[in-house]
């Protein structure tokens, strides 16, 4: 099946600095990739899908300055987390939709474990 | 605005016990359900993917079914093992290529 990698899987930064998170689809173009944010105990929630080639479009609550997404090529997308806080600590998973016709099937990637001191 | 909901939120079993996870949606209009696993720290694992038009999927010892009418999904675990423990996440899509919306899940602690 399709595999999704993130880098890095950990990271541990003090605050006030910024954070860039990768999200890879290795073996297959992700026209779409979606970014999720895990706080302990609790779901998944969307952050904001990310298109290429176009600007992110972000969930109601998610600042855009705050968490900026790139999406430059079809095989990549970047968070960085600009001037993290303690509060933004949490856990980030990538998702890449395989694109139509087999547009149903999301692969996630491992998540990144953010820290912020 | 389409919300999931999964009870119990925790749930703890002997070895051996058959089990259901129950997932329910607001909005009947999905396009399809997965079931994920989720380890402690880690990632998503999919289990199972249900089309909006069919009613159940099965993988080795989990089955899967969608009452979509009802907004209600299960997901059954038969001859529970120590391995299974872990929290199991329903997630539905309303479209195809759209993201999908989550449970808060349901810990299950399978004892030997």
């Amino acid at each position: 099946g399709a595999v999704v990698s993130q880098h890095p899987s950990r990271v541990i930064c003090k605050s006030g600095t910024s954070v860039k998170i990768e999200c890879r689809s290795l073996d297959f173009q992700a026209t779409t990739m979606f970014w999720y944010r895990q706080f302990p105990k609790q779901s998944l929630m969307l952050m904001a899908t990310s298109n290429e080639g176009s600007k992110a479009t972000y969930e109601q609550g998610v600042e855009k300055d705050k968490f900026l997404i790139n999406h430059a090529s079809l095989t990549l997308s970047t968070l960085t987390v600009t001037s993290a806080h303690p509060e933004d600590s949490s856990f980030y998973i990538c998702s890449a939709s395989v694109p139509a016709p087999q547009s149903d099937t999301q692969y996630f990637g491992p998540g990144t474990r953010l820290t912020v001191l | 605005k389409q919300e999931v909901t999964q009870i119990p939120a925790a749930l703890s079993v002997p070895e051996g016990e058959n089990l259901v996870l129950n997932c329910s949606f607001t909005d009947s209009a999905i396009y399809n359900l997965q079931w994920f696993r989720q380890d402690p720290g880690k990632g998503l694992t999919s289990l199972l993917l249900i089309q909006s038009s069919q009613r159940e999927q099965t993988s080795g010892r989990l089955n899967a079914s969608l009452d979509k009418s009802s907004g209600r999904s299960t997901l059954y675990i038969a001859a529970s093992q120590p391995g299974d423990s872990a929290t199991y996440l329903c997630a539905v899509s309303n479209q195809a290529g759209t993201a999908l919306i989550f449970g808060k899940g349901t810990t299950l602690s399978v004892s030997s």
